[in-house]
């Protein structure tokens, strides 16, 4: 089975500081994807990315980039974390049938 | 955009009692995705319908795929305290997915 994994379970930043969420996996997917899940909204698309180097906007882009340098791992990067970016984060793969999400990563902006 | 509407937003049930959770898209979905949640955890895949009309079970899991493939639903037989958790459904694919906003099951022993 395909492991997704995020490197932190819990992140707490201050606002202004640049953060970096990562994420990982082991099955050569070449569809990757960051969510954002928020009570009473759901999963909502960020960005995703087709291939190295390749990223395309998700439905709530903004205040957010990313980075795909190498196939296994798609960076989420919040430029200057705001309180309102205070979520989970959740990447996933994806190959057809089926997507496979990490455990997320639970940001605090303070 | 996709947008897909998912309901009831809570339900709680007794133990034994069945669940059923429903969901409708306004564009017609190529094909619909579930996942379950359970409480501090992450979405887990359970399964994806394609075809027009489509049922598939599993053990106590039925799902059905509407005939317009814009609507699908989630019915749990009998629940059990395991059950317990939120419900998504999903439509998408290679581009990413749009959920719905997802069911809570609460069970009362």
């Amino acid at each position: 089975d395909v492991k997704v994994t995020q490197s932190s379970r819990y992140l707490v930043k201050r606002t202004g500081e640049k953060v970096f969420l990562e994420c990982v996996q082991d099955m050569d997917h070449e569809n990757m994807f960051w969510y954002r899940q928020d009570p009473g909204l759901g999963l909502r698309l960020i960005y995703f990315s087709y291939d190295v180097k390749m990223k395309e906007k998700g439905d709530i882009p903004e205040g957010y980039s990313v980075s795909r340098e190498k196939k296994e791992r798609f960076s989420l990067i919040l430029e200057s974390a705001s309180t309102n970016q205070t979520s989970m984060y959740l990447c996933a793969t994806h190959r057809p049938g089926k997507d496979t999400f990490g455990s997320g990563t639970r940001l605090t902006v303070v | 955009g996709q947008q897909v509407m998912q309901i009831p937003q809570y339900q709680h049930v007794q133990e034994g009692e069945d669940f059923t959770t429903y969901c409708n898209s306004s564009t017609t979905l190529s094909n619909i995705q579930w996942y379950k949640q359970r409480p501090g955890g992450h979405p887990v895949f359970l399964i994806q319908l394609v075809k027009s009309g489509e049922v598939k079970k599993q053990k106590r899991l039925t799902f059905q795929f509407g005939e317009a493939k814009k609507n699908s639903s989630l019915h749990i037989t009998a629940t059990q305290t395991t059950d317990v958790g939120t419900y998504f459904c999903a439509g998408g694919g290679a581009d990413g997915l749009t959920f719905g906003k997802g069911t809570h099951l609460i069970i009362q022993p």
